[in-house]
């Protein structure tokens, strides 16, 4: 059974830092693509990282709003994705999951139940 | 580059069709067919519904049906069931700095 499971949310003040991790089973992790996206409240999701698997280079983009303040990461030998956000700002406020394509090409068909980062002061 | 444009609600009674659109540019869904749709109940894990415009995955009921035309794409929901009461939101790739665009979402309720 395919799984991602997502932590390390929680409340912090303007400023701060936060590490998420998504911890994924059931597939062959390391050639996957695995992307950050989040929904703030009352929003629509909108995608935020990216970082391609190993067949792919593990090439990283990132959105526009979190260049430079968030990194994204894996360890493959942890079937672990990680997500480093710094300098954190109310608007980040959002529910982060973490997504991957395993078998519908172009779509992403495996997906946390997502954790809740608040930024507030 | 903006999100793609659903509407808020759609509401249906038990039976009935109800069909939501998702609206992008030229830029994104109007040169491809790499849309995709989910469901989305509060609390769960979204769940991929069709995928390329129309296609289904395995395990997804056929009362789904996906379909594109220009810079806009359809989900349309037939035979309504209590259990469609979700919200529902598309995606699509984007030529552009971000590769995925993803609608506002549409909340589905079922009368």
């Amino acid at each position: 059974e395919v799984q991602l499971e997502e932590s390390g949310g929680g409340l912090v003040k303007p400023g701060g830092s936060l590490r998420l991790s998504c911890a994924a089973s059931g597939f062959i992790f390391d050639i996957a693509s695995l992307n950050w996206v989040r929904q703030a409240p009352g929003k629509g999701m909108a995608w935020i990282a990216r970082i391609k698997g190993k067949n792919d280079g593990g090439t990283i983009d990132y959105a526009a709003p979190v260049q430079g303040r968030f990194t994204i990461w894996r360890d493959d030998s942890k079937n672990t994705l990680y997500l480093q956000m710094n300098s954190l700002k109310t608007e980040d406020t959002a529910v982060y999951y973490c997504i991957t394509t395993l078998f519908s090409p172009n779509s992403f068909d495996a997906w946390g139940q997502g954790t809740m980062v608040a930024v507030s002061s | 580059q903006s999100a793609l444009t659903q509407p808020a609600s759609v509401s249906g009674s038990p039976g009935q069709s109800i069909t939501i659109s998702c609206t992008g540019t030229s830029s994104d869904i109007g040169s491809h067919y790499l849309v995709s749709w989910y469901q989305h109940h509060p609390g769960k894990a979204p769940k991929l519904i069709l995928y390329e415009a129309y296609k289904r995955p395995s395990g997804v009921s056929s009362r789904f049906s996906g379909s594109k035309s220009g810079n806009a794409a359809s989900l349309t929901i037939y035979g309504l069931q209590a259990e469609d009461e979700a919200d529902y939101f598309c995606c699509s790739f984007a030529r552009g700095s971000t590769p995925w665009l993803f609608g506002g979402g549409t909340k589905v309720t079922v009368l």
